[in-house]
């Protein structure tokens, strides 16, 4: 079965720290995966999209990774602002155009 | 402005009764998708559908139906079937990745459905 999980469920953090988020899958076949940040009671918004064929990408202070050997990818987090509370979900696309969604990680920024 | 508009916000369901969320999308996308999210839990994919007049059961379709007699359009009901609607419902929509290669979905804001 192609489960995606995300741990730990909650982290809180300093501002002005760096930060990582964890996310890993169990099937190595993926075609990609999406990294998106849902803020209480709304839709998420997608932050980054690695492809089967990269290794990482970028977008101002944050940077996704992606190791299918591993079945994980990290999404780094520099400079954390409280701005950057809410909750972070990754999403697996297996081949099929369906996405598989880990469970979240909720982040505080303590200012 | 382009994207994804999800009607109810917050929806309340009496029992035995059938009730429709709307989702429109004005961004010529060809996929549609609805999920569902549980606190504590991921979203759960319930329809999708990758073209007009067609559309596939996800991994929790039962208690649900949809259409897509529209591309713009893809409604969700949620039928008396369904024994525990309470939920947030979400809708997203993406680019055929044959056209464009990789996308990522775009998704509305999402439905609160509650029972009476």
């Amino acid at each position: 079965k192609q489960e995606v999980t995300q741990i730990p469920a909650a982290l809180s953090v300093p501002e002005g720290e760096n930060l990582v988020l964890n996310c890993s899958f169990t099937d190595s076949a993926i075609y990609n995966l999406q990294w998106f940040r849902q803020d209480p009671g709304k839709g998420l918004t997608s932050l980054l999209l690695i492809q089967s064929s990269q290794r990482e990408q970028t977008s101002g202070r944050l940077n996704a990774s992606l190791d299918k050997s591993s079945g994980r990818s990290t999404l780094y987090i520099a400079a954390s602002q409280p701005g950057d509370s809410a909750t972070y979900l990754c999403a697996a696309d297996f081949g099929n155009e369906k996405l598989t969604f880990g469970t979240g990680t909720r982040l505080t920024i303590i200012p | 402005d382009g994207g994804i508009t999800q009607s109810p916000k917050y929806l309340f369901r009496k029992e035995g009764q059938n009730v429709t969320l709307s989702c429109e999308q004005n961004l010529n996308h060809d996929a549609m998708y609805w999920y569902r999210q549980d606190p504590g839990q991921g979203l759960r994919l319930i329809y999708y559908s990758q073209i007009v007049n067609d559309f596939q059961k996800g991994d929790i379709a039962e208690g649900y139906s949809v259409s897509r007699e529209k591309k713009e359009s893809f409604p969700l009901t949620v039928t008396s079937a369904q024994k525990n609607p309470t939920a947030f419902y979400l809708c997203a929509s993406s680019i055929d990745r044959g056209k464009t290669g990789n996308q990522p979905q775009h998704f509305g804001d999402g439905t609160r459905l509650s029972i009476l």
